[in-house]
């Protein structure tokens, strides 16, 4: 299936833990995002990347570092984790060019405890 | 700095009735406009984009850019139309951020 995929879906974890989700896809675009949704399920950006720059949006802990092994992949690595991070993470993906749709992971359900 | 606003959080039509999704934007370029949808349990997808001007499952949305509005309408809703709605505003640049809207959940009552 050509899409965008996330493991683990659900990671419930402690606080002060690091930890990292997975992103991948198989599309072939050139821009890869991180979105955080939390309980009020407001939808907001984190990190948008591809191989030429990465925007990070300034709200963003630096906690929190995206890694990118290749243009297929994009992964989110959390540090010293807190309450406040416990959200739902989308990644997506998007070719390059105007007007054009981004497509969404399933997202990883993420609870600190 | 670009701002999408969706004044209703929660939103219920009977089915077979008009609903009008609203969505407010500022930006100080030129917009590019979106709404995405989440149905339950789904991940978010696509629904339609301005420069379309498509109708999905119905829907259309027009961009007005004197009264900074993109209202998400339908003329009749169905029980399927039930979900999760976001506006959101592409930014300019190399690497196209979306800004969401706070989301409008959708129920269509039988």
């Amino acid at each position: 299936d050509t899409a965008v995929s996330q493991t683990p879906k659900y990671l419930v974890t402690q606080m002060g833990n690091d930890k990292s989700i997975k992103c991948e896809q198989n599309l072939g675009h050139d821009t890869m995002y991180w979105y955080k949704q939390d309980s009020k399920k407001f939808l907001k950006i984190m990190f948008s990347y591809n191989n030429k720059e990465l925007i990070i949006n300034e709200t963003v802990p630096n906690r929190f570092s995206p890694k990118s092994p290749d243009k297929a992949h994009l992964n989110l690595h959390i540090n010293s984790l807190e309450l406040g991070d416990s959200a739902v993470y989308f990644c997506a993906s998007s070719p390059a060019g105007l007007y054009n749709e981004q497509f969404f992971g399933p997202g990883t359900r993420l609870t600190v405890l | 700095a670009q701002r999408v606003t969706q004044p209703e959080k929660l939103l219920s039509v009977f089915k077979g009735a008009p609903v009008e999704l609203k969505c407010n934007y500022s930006y100080s370029g030129s917009p590019e406009l979106f709404w995405y949808v989440q149905y339950s349990r789904q991940r978010l997808q696509l629904l339609l984009r301005h420069i379309s001007r498509e109708s999905i499952k119905g829907f259309t949305a027009d961009l007005n850019k004197g009264e900074t509005s993109f209202h998400l309408k339908k003329p009749f809703a169905q029980e399927e139309d039930s979900a999760m709605y976001y506006c959101a505003l592409s930014t300019s640049g190399s690497a196209r951020q979306l800004t969401f809207g706070s989301g409008t959940q959708l129920t269509v009552l039988p």
